[in-house]
């Protein structure tokens, strides 16, 4: 069936350290890919989409890019802050109206200053 | 963007008795909503696919008699945990699809003492 793999975290690294969490996903056709990020006793929030292969998701100075080709979609950050620290997870869905997300495991990310 | 209300933020319940929890799409009409279960450092579980006026479609291992989902409006659902058990404990999550994609309540914290 459809399904997202997340790398296990945890993930700690120092303030303005590079990121990158991977994600690979197995799907039936073509899914738009997601990154969500959940801080501590909220809700999920939508940080970056991509909907077609090679598209480029990015905000907040997060990326990553839908590679079809290898299943793909790596989320990676240039220099990250305390601020960062979070619960990260990679989703997919369908194209089908009407069907809900897939999520990955979740990869908490601890920023140390 | 959308806006989702999800209510309560918490709830601290006894064993044996039942609670209702709201999501409520505020500024667009959701034919489809999704209800989340999350135990602790884990992932998004998709527990049913509830459409107004229809009976919700669950997800396999979720007990359609203990999860009561309602969604009598296009822009309410509500899930009712009947006979509440310590170990229906968790972070329930609903999500709504629309023109703005995926959007989340912020998670409703049930504890069951």
């Amino acid at each position: 069936g459809d399904s997202v793999t997340q790398m296990e975290g945890p993930v700690t690294l120092s303030e303005e350290a590079f990121l990158t969490i991977n994600c690979t996903y197995t799907a039936t056709g073509y899914p738009s890919l997601f990154w969500y990020v959940q801080y501590p006793g909220e809700g999920l929030q939508l940080l970056l989409k991509a909907t077609k292969a090679d598209d480029k998701g990015s905000n907040k100075g997060f990326e990553a890019t839908y590679r079809k080709e290898t299943t793909s979609f790596h989320l990676e950050k240039g220099s990250v802050q305390v601020s960062d620290s979070a619960v990260y997870f990679c989703a997919l869905s369908l194209r089908q109206a009407g069907t809900a997300l897939i999520f990955g495991k979740g990869t908490t990310l601890s920023v140390s200053s | 963007g959308a806006v989702v209300s999800q209510h309560p933020s918490w709830v601290i319940c006894k064993s044996g008795t039942s609670v209702k929890i709201e999501c409520r799409s505020l500024d667009f009409q959701a034919t489809t909503m999704f209800w989340y279960r999350q135990f602790p450092k884990q992932s998004l579980m998709l527990m049913a696919t509830s459409n107004e006026g229809s009976k919700a479609t669950y997800e396999q291992g979720v007990e359609k008699d203990k999860f009561l989902i309602n969604h009598a409006s296009l822009t309410l659902s509500t899930l009712t945990v009947t006979s509440a058990h310590p170990e229906d404990s968790s972070f329930y999550i609903c999500a709504v699809t629309g023109p703005y994609g995926y959007t989340f309540g912020s998670g409703t914290r049930l504890t069951v003492v």
